[in-house]
């Protein structure tokens, strides 16, 4: 158990649907990441957060957006969804810096019908 | 922009046999680079990390190497086991103002009984 927790462990919803993941992070931990991954696909790096402050952006779509709040809790806000939006959704933590160990929670598996 | 290449993306080992997976990455300023093993369905987990300040770094059948001249690491994993099997990411980030962690886009480990 890495200490990050992340809910639903699952979510089965319909396309044009908006859905919101949580994430909270380990205990003293000021980073929250945000990563998808499609079937039998690497990590995609979405965006990060540093004590309540978005930090980085990647491969992040327009229709997602993210926002960490005073408790470090993060929540992924995915709308308009589409079938390729199918995939797990990771949250990883860490101490604040991008050289700090990151550690991943359980995932939420997200399936858009 | 940054990049992290990871070679092979499939690798199949007799188990006793030793494994190894190379990355090359883009960006010099980059001095942070951990391991991830993550199994079917589950959380990549860090398996090992090393910094910039040094070469080589083991822990049991497992060992990184570091080239920062040639911008490249290596994954060496020993006396393989079946636990072994498993995909492997390796990532690479820095403290630049720009620095953002980047993953390697995996290798599927399998290790033949």
């Amino acid at each position: 158990d890495s200490g990050v927790t992340q809910t639903p462990k699952h979510l089965i919803t319909a396309t044009g649907q908006r859905v919101t993941l949580r994430c909270s992070p380990r205990s003293g931990d000021l980073s929250v990441y945000w990563y998808q991954q499609s079937l039998d696909q690497g990590l995609q790096f979405l965006i990060q957060y540093y004590n309540g402050e978005e930090r980085a952006k990647g491969n992040i779509l327009e229709r997602f957006s993210a926002q960490q709040f005073p408790d470090l809790h993060s929540e992924l806000n995915l709308s308009s969804l589409e079938l390729g939006d199918s995939a797990l959704y990771f949250c990883a933590s860490s101490g604040g810096t991008e050289t700090d160990t990151q550690y991943f929670g359980p995932g939420t598996r997200l399936t858009v019908l | 922009g940054e990049n992290v290449e990871q070679h092979p993306s499939t690798l199949s080992v007799q188990e006793g046999d030793s494994a190894v997976i190379k990355c090359t990455y883009s960006d010099s300023a980059s001095n942070y680079f951990p391991w991830y093993k993550q199994e079917l369905g589950k959380r990549p987990q860090l398996i090992i990390d090393i910094r910039s300040n040094v070469g080589e770094k083991k822990d049991q059948r497992i060992a990184v190497t570091l080239n920062k001249t040639a911008k490249h690491f290596s994954l060496h994993i020993t006396e393989t086991q079946p636990e072994d099997s498993a995909v492997y990411f390796c990532a690479a980030s820095s403290t630049s103002s720009a620095s953002k962690i980047i993953f390697g886009s995996g290798t599927r480990l399998s290790i033949r009984p």
